[in-house]
């Protein structure tokens, strides 16, 4: 079946240290991509989109992602992490395959130890 | 961004009984409105996509005669649980969207964390 996958489900690390957090999909096709982050009792909120042109965006907070349309990939990255980006991170593809609904990844615990 | 108002933000009811959430586009025009569950450490599953006017289309495995939506208004779209048992507690998302385009940015609601008693 068509799907999102992020491929780590809880990540620790402390203040300062880099993050990665990886997307893979796997629609052929035109593809949107996103990423949500989701805080601790709060509501989903957009990090960053891409639509076309740059595969390197650049979101709120810090944070980018690059499409690699080779490797099915969207990964999010942030140089330095900060105990405030403590939340949970979830991808997600609108593809044009998939009757433009947008599909969500597993979603990746988050905790930044101060 | 755009906001969604998504109400109640929790309610608790007893098994056969209804509920209704409601989702608002409070400052634009929602051609399209999305309803997610998302049980306790897991992902969204979308389980239904409305359109106003239009009847929902559900996901495969989501009853449609059990989650009721209604999309009457480019403002408004409705989720109610019928006869909910306990196995429906779980936390309902809705997000919209101002157009049918696949570039389009949807907005999400803050959710209902609905338990069933």
């Amino acid at each position: 079946a068509q799907s999102v996958s992020q491929h780590n489900h809880h990540v620790i690390l402390s203040e300062a240290a880099s993050l990665e957090l990886g997307c893979n999909y796997s629609y052929g096709g035109t593809v949107n991509l996103f990423w949500y982050v989701q805080y601790p009792g709060q509501h989903l909120q957009l990090l960053l989109k891409y639509f076309s042109g740059d595969p390197l965006v650049k979101g709120i907070k810090g944070f980018e992602a690059e499409f690699i349309k080779s490797k099915f990939s969207f990964n999010l990255r942030k140089p330095s992490v900060q105990w405030s980006d403590t939340a949970e991170y979830f991808c997600a593809v609108n593809a044009r395959a998939a009757g433009n609904k947008l599909t969500f990844g597993g979603g990746t615990r988050v905790l930044v130890k101060p | 961004g755009a906001v969604v108002s998504q109400h109640p933000s929790r309610v608790i009811c007893k098994s056969g009984t209804s509920v209704k959430i409601e989702c608002r586009s409070l400052d634009f025009q929602a051609t399209t409105m999305f309803w997610y569950r998302q049980f306790p450490k897991k992902s969204l599953m979308l389980m239904a996509t409305s359109n106003e006017g239009s009847k929902a289309t559900y996901e495969q495995g989501v009853e449609k005669d059990k989650f009721l939506i209604n999309h009457a208004s480019l403002t408004l779209s409705t989720l109610t649980v019928t006869s909910a048992h306990p196995e429906d507690s779980s936390f309902y998302i809705c997000s919209a969207r101002e157009g049918a385009r696949m570039n389009t940015e949807a907005f999400f609601g803050q959710g209902t964390r609905l338990t069933v008693v």
